[in-house]
């Protein structure tokens, strides 16, 4: 089966500027999850899907990020306006049912200057 | 506050010896442990899991065990190779909770 897909791979901004991030999972994996990972640490999730409705969103800071799933596939990741701590790389995971293993996508680098 | 440590950031090991990679936790309602791959620009990839009714899970070369009172788990790789070289993650989670990450463990197999 096809993997998680996510793009793009790199991302350059300058802090202050946008950014969307998008992801599109495995067929037929109604979880979809968001984590950020900074440089030495580990994935850390900022939101959860079900289908099309957030599950677990705490983690998020909303006042600067924000994500939509519509249809329940596809996933966008957006940071508004975003700030030199954002330089992480973004990781999409989905999975079939509870307790199945999290399938990750490559990930896209963000790099904020 | 880190509920799922990985004190030690790297482990260097021969080709053809035992790996022996450790994660802590501290929430009692963790009941299901999973351990992670990374390589260099791909993401995390499933390598074993275990559910906190087993003391031990085995698939090929990797084995994991768990030991809930001293709320410790180990992932033993045997014999390494040196293509298991990679980041690897311990990761837990409760019942209707997301999956928590350690910090890694960069694995070196010389060979």
């Amino acid at each position: 089966e096809a993997g998680v897909a996510q793009s793009p791979r790199y991302k350059i901004i300058e802090k202050r500027q946008s950014v969307a991030f998008w992801c599109n999972p495995i067929s037929g994996h109604a979880t979809l999850y968001w984590y950020q990972q900074i440089l030495g640490q580990g994935p850390k999730l900022l939101i959860q899907f079900q289908n099309n409705g957030v599950v677990d969103d705490s983690q998020l800071p909303k006042d600067r990020f924000s994500a939509e799933r519509l249809k329940g596939v596809d996933s966008t990741l957006k940071i508004q306006p975003a700030k030199l701590e954002d330089s992480a790389v973004y990781l999409c995971a989905s999975r079939r049912s509870t307790n199945s293993p999290l399938h990750f996508g490559n990930g896209t680098r963000l790099t904020v200057t | 506050d880190q509920q799922v440590k990985q004190n030690s950031p790297s482990l260097s090991v021969q080709e053809g010896r035992i790996s022996i990679l450790n994660c802590d936790y501290t929430n009692s309602m963790f009941d299901y442990f999973l351990w992670y791959k990374k390589y260099p620009a791909e993401g995390p990839t499933f390598l074993i899991s275990i559910s906190s009714i087993k003391d031990k899970n085995e698939d090929g070369r990797f084995t994991v065990f768990l030991n809930k009172s001293a709320k410790h788990l180990s992932l033993h790789i045997v014999p390494s190779q040196p293509g298991d070289s990679a980041v690897y993650f311990c990761a837990a989670k409760a019942q209707g909770t997301a999956l928590i990450f350690g910090k890694g463990t960069t694995l070196s197999v010389s060979s």
